[in-house]
C-alpha cells in the first residue's frame, strides 16, 4: 500500500525561527510532490510543488526532496503566527494515477508570539 | 482566484433528507474530479473518484449508492448525500488535477445533519 508519513505534531516554535516539517514516501516510482497549507475550517491550499532531488525556495518556503532516501521536507523561515495551520505532504504516483495525490495525514505547526 | 467551486458552503438539514453538493472547474476542463471528507481534527479522506461519461469510482468502505456521484460535464460534478444521518455530518471537499500533478481544491462544504 503506498503510504506518506508525517509526524503529526503539534511542532511549536517561536515567532521568527526556522519551522521544518518532514514527510517520507513508501512508492519509490513517485514523481510529484507538494505541501498544502491548511487552516482550520477552511480546504489545503498548495504551497509549494517539487519534482527533481535538491531545493526548491520560494520567499519563506524551502522544500527539498531527497528519492533515494524517500524524503520530503517543508523548511518556513521567519515563522509567523500567521503560518499556524496543518501542513498537508502529498505524493503523486505519476503513471495511470497521475493527479491522484496520497496525503500524509498533516503536521500541526503553531507558531507563538 | 479560485480555480475550483463548490455550492452550497453550508448546510444544514433533517435526518432522511437528501443534500447535493456541487463542484465546479472554473477555468479548466476536468474529465476526473475527487471527492473527500473531512471530520473535525482528523486527515482528509477520499471518498471516491469522479469521472467524466463514465460512472464514479469509490474508495473501500464508502457507500455509492449512500454517496452519489455524477460527472456531468467536463467542469461539472455532484456529490449526493442521500438520508443523511447525524454521522454524515462533515466537511466534504471536491477537487480537480491540475496538469502540474497537483489537486486544486474547492472551498469545501460544511454539512450539518440533525
Amino acid at each position: 500500500q503506498k503510504e506518506v508519513e508525517q509526524n503529526s505534531g503539534p511542532l511549536s516554535v517561536p515567532e521568527g525561527a526556522i519551522a521544518s516539517l518532514n514527510c517520507t514516501y513508501s512508492d519509490r516510482g513517485s514523481q510529484s510532490f507538494f505541501w498544502y497549507r491548511q487552516y482550520s475550517g477552511k480546504s489545503p491550499e498548495l504551497i509549494m510543488s517539487i519534482y527533481s532531488n535538491g531545493d526548491k525556495e520560494d520567499g519563506r518556503f524551502t522544500a527539498q526532496l531527497n528519492k533515494a532516501s524517500q524524503y520530503v521536507s517543508l523548511l518556513i523561515r521567519d515563522s509567523q503566527p500567521s503560518d499556524s495551520a496543518t501542513y498537508l505532504c502529498a505524493v503523486n504516483a505519476g503513471g495511470t494515477s497521475y493527479g491522484k495525490l496520497t496525503f500524509g495525514q498533516g503536521t500541526i505547526l503553531t507558531v507563538h508570539p | 482566484g479560485a480555480v475550483v467551486s463548490q455550492h452550497p458552503s453550508r448546510v444544514i438539514c433533517k435526518s432522511g433528507t437528501s443534500v447535493k453538493i456541487e463542484c465546479r472547474s472554473l477555468d479548466f476542463q476536468a474529465t476526473t474530479m475527487f471527492w473527500y471528507r473531512q471530520f473535525p481534527k482528523q486527515s482528509l479522506m477520499l471518498m471516491a473518484t469522479s469521472n467524466e461519461g463514465s460512472k464514479a469510482t469509490y474508495e473501500q468502505g464508502v457507500e455509492k449508492d449512500k454517496f452519489l456521484i455524477n460527472h456531468a460535464s467536463l467542469t461539472l460534478s455532484t456529490l449526493t448525500v442521500t438520508s443523511a444521518h447525524p454521522e454524515d455530518s462533515s466537511f466534504y471537499i471536491c477537487s480537480a488535477p491540475r496538469t502540474s500533478g497537483a489537486e486544486a481544491f474547492g472551498p469545501g462544504t460544511r454539512l450539518l445533519v440533525l
